[in-house]
């Protein structure tokens, strides 16, 4: 099985911050990873897949990068809205799940 | 426009099976490269993919679950189904169906969820 770890669990910003998330895997996946954002009682919603391409109608303060076993995704300019959880998930074997990354306001 | 939507029972008593359906609208699971995954996640907890089926009906399997799950489409009636045996109460949670983009493995359309709660 293909582990997955997000660094760190939890994270304090205030608006107008620039936040970066770590996704680390247990061996190499290439580019096959996607990032999602999840809100209280809603279902995730893709923001990035292929390490860095941005889903339609993601806004472009959104970005990811990386290869391998090493991926960020960068909010640059945090808003309100994005205050959220946010998984990395791999899928070059099977699909699985970091354990997320609470972003919270400071 | 494509839409998911999970249905089944909010509640189960342990040992026994669930039966969740997800029922779609805006693709066709006979269209190359289309897929349909579960997810589940456990109240407060990380997201748990659990299985996919593709348009070829070709199915994966969460390890860790193999032995638990069958996943089966109906495309006659756009429905994916999934069984769980065996139901414990660490299997709480909230189950998603999500739509796998085609000729792409990530899930880009999700449903809504459907909380499922193990007690007796």
């Amino acid at each position: 099985d293909i582990q997955v770890t997000q660094s760190p669990s939890t994270l304090s910003a205030s608006v107008g911050d620039r936040v970066t998330i770590t996704c680390r895997t247990s061996q190499s996946i290439s580019t096959w990873l996607a990032w999602y954002q999840q809100k209280p009682g809603i279902a995730p919603k893709l923001l990035i897949y292929k390490a860095s391409t941005l889903e339609s109608g993601i806004p472009s303060r959104f970005s990811g990068s990386g290869s391998g076993t090493e991926f960020t995704l960068t909010i640059s300019n945090m808003q309100p809205e994005d205050f959220a959880t946010y998984y990395c998930q791999q899928y070059n074997v099977y699909w699985t799940f970091g354990q997320g990354t609470k972003v919270e306001i400071k | 426009q494509i839409t998911l939507k999970e249905s089944g029972p909010t509640l189960v008593k342990p040992t026994q099976t669930l039966t969740l359906t997800c029922t779609f609208s805006g693709f066709s699971l006979t269209s190359t490269g289309a897929g349909v995954g579960w997810i589940r996640q456990p109240p407060g907890k990380a997201l748990e993919w659990l299985a996919l089926i593709y348009w070829d009906d070709d199915k994966r399997y969460s390890p860790s679950l193999k032995s638990r799950l069958t996943i089966t489409k109906d495309t006659s009636k756009n429905q994916v189904v999934l069984t769980m045996t065996n139901m414990d109460p660490v299997d709480t949670g909230t189950y998603f169906c999500a739509h796998k983009r085609q000729w792409m493995d990530h899930l880009d359309y999700w449903g809504q969820g459907t909380l499922v709660t193990v007690s007796s």
